[in-house]
């Protein structure tokens, strides 16, 4: 079964600064999608950024990039010229291509705490 | 808003009563998913649904049950309600498994409190 681990509970940033967040993923399957989301403390699941397994360049939206080390099963998302409204859990995601089911597996998420 | 919606948004409840979720997915989307959210488990898949029927099962409680009907709004039944089915229950939908992302987009929720 696959599994997500993010190892930072929480993360700071100082506003317009850069911040890294870590994601790790453990699977024997060569082709899937990777996923970051973020949570602000309406709970609402906003989805931030989409990476599939087979394209080597990385993901970029507007202030979100993501570096995606397929061999080392990695998947870091940073987060430039970060605002007060970045504040929130981030969760990282990953989804089989194989079919039969489109689940999500959540790693257990990161919270980030965006100062003034 | 994602067009995902779930009601009610907050339920109290005692142990061992039953209750019901209801969540409407967006305009065309096929696909419902069931996830739960609670301090010790993290987010959790516990079902999926594609045009009415179940695609996929997940760490879903015996005591849990769902179902999606023709007009593709679903439902999850929780029973026998203990103290740890205490969490924030979200659904999600997508549009169709054969899409190249088939991206979920998540409901608000329902905060489940089991007294």
């Amino acid at each position: 079964a696959q599994t997500v681990t993010q190892s930072q509970p929480e993360m700071s940033v100082q506003e317009a600064e850069t911040v890294t967040l870590s994601c790790t993923y453990d699977t024997s399957e060569s082709d899937y999608y990777l996923f970051w989301y973020k949570q602000p403390p309406s709970r609402q699941m906003i989805l931030v950024i989409r990476q599939e397994a087979y394209k080597q360049q990385n993901a970029t939206e507007n202030r979100f990039s993501v570096n995606f080390q397929k061999a080392a099963k990695s998947f870091s998302l940073k987060i430039s010229d970060s605002q007060l409204g970045d504040a929130a859990m981030y969760f990282c995601a990953y989804r089989s291509r194989r079919g039969g089911s489109e689940k999500l597996v959540f790693g257990k998420g990161t919270k980030l705490t965006v100062n003034p | 808003d994602s067009g995902v919606t779930q009601t009610p948004k907050h339920l109290i409840t005692a142990t061992g009563q039953r209750v019901t979720l209801r969540c409407s997915p967006r305009s065309g989307d096929l696909s419902v998913y069931w996830y739960q959210q609670s301090l010790d488990q993290g987010l959790q898949f516990l079902i999926q649904y594609y045009n009415g029927e179940e695609r996929a099962k997940g760490n879903i409680l015996e005591r849990f049950s769902a179902q999606q009907f023709p007009d593709l709004h679903s439902e999850l039944n929780l029973s026998s309600l203990e103290l740890g089915d205490s969490a924030l229950y979200f659904c999600a939908s997508s549009p169709n498994p054969g899409l190249v992302y088939n991206e979920q987009f998540f409901g608000p929720g329902t905060r489940l409190t089991v007294l």
